[in-house]
């Protein structure tokens, strides 16, 4: 079946530092690719999103570039800050199948100063 | 912020007991979705619906049951609550003729004791 695997936290960087969050995923057909954001106590908000190969998604500094023949989509972010602290989700969603979406683990970021 | 109210926020309830979790929204999406959060899982579909009275099973639907009499509306009712249901429940909305995008609600913290 589909499922997306990324890479455990918790992430703890210092402010300004670059972040990597690994996302790979596997799929029966063609899917679209997103990145979740869930601050504490919320639910999850739609940071970015790709819908075919090559395309990047980008949104407050994040960006994340859809790899088919890595079936990879890495989140990257140049410079985080304290406000990113949060929990990271990635998601995939076929094409007819309700957009549903099978989700990774989640990987909680802390930033420190 | 996407229209979606969910209630209660907080419950606590026994073992046994039934419990109906509601979801409400305001952007009139045809699509709408129950998922649970759960540490090492993400989040997980429970069930969902993609017009009035129309529904279907997601991947972790035993001991759940849905409806959806309104296009507003989308209730979440565990018959017999268990403990392995203490869990984070979310409401999302799309809009799949619009974008692929599933918008979330706040969540509501489930205790069954």
């Amino acid at each position: 079946g589909d499922s997306v695997t990324q890479m455990e936290g918790p992430v703890t960087l210092s402010e300004e530092a670059f972040l990597t969050i690994n996302c790979t995923y596997t799929a029966t057909g063609y899917p679209s690719l997103f990145w979740y954001v869930q601050y504490p106590g919320e639910g999850l908000q739609l940071l970015l999103k790709a819908t075919k190969a090559d395309d990047k998604g980008s949104n407050k500094g994040f960006e994340a570039t859809y790899r088919k023949e890595t079936t990879s989509f890495h989140l990257e972010k140049g410079s985080v800050q304290v406000s990113d602290s949060a929990v990271y989700f990635c998601a995939l969603s076929l094409i007819g199948t309700a957009s549903k979406l099978t989700f990774g683990t989640g990987t909680r970021l802390q930033v420190t100063l | 912020d996407a229209g979606i109210t969910q209630s209660p926020r907080h419950k606590v309830t026994e073992t046994g007991t039934p419990v109906t979790l509601r979801c409400h929204q305001t952007e009139n999406h045809r699509y709408m979705y129950w998922y649970r959060q759960d540490p090492g899982h993400g989040l997980r579909l429970i069930h969902y619906s993609y017009g009035v009275k129309d529904t279907d099973k997601g991947e972790v639907s035993d001991g759940y049951s849905v409806s959806r009499s309104k296009t507003e509306d989308f209730l979440l009712t565990l018959e017999s609550a268990t403990s392995s249901q203490t869990s984070v429940y979310f409401c999302a909305i799309s809009e799949p003729d619009v974008s692929y995008e599933q918008y979330f609600g706040p969540g509501t913290r489930l205790t069954v004791t």
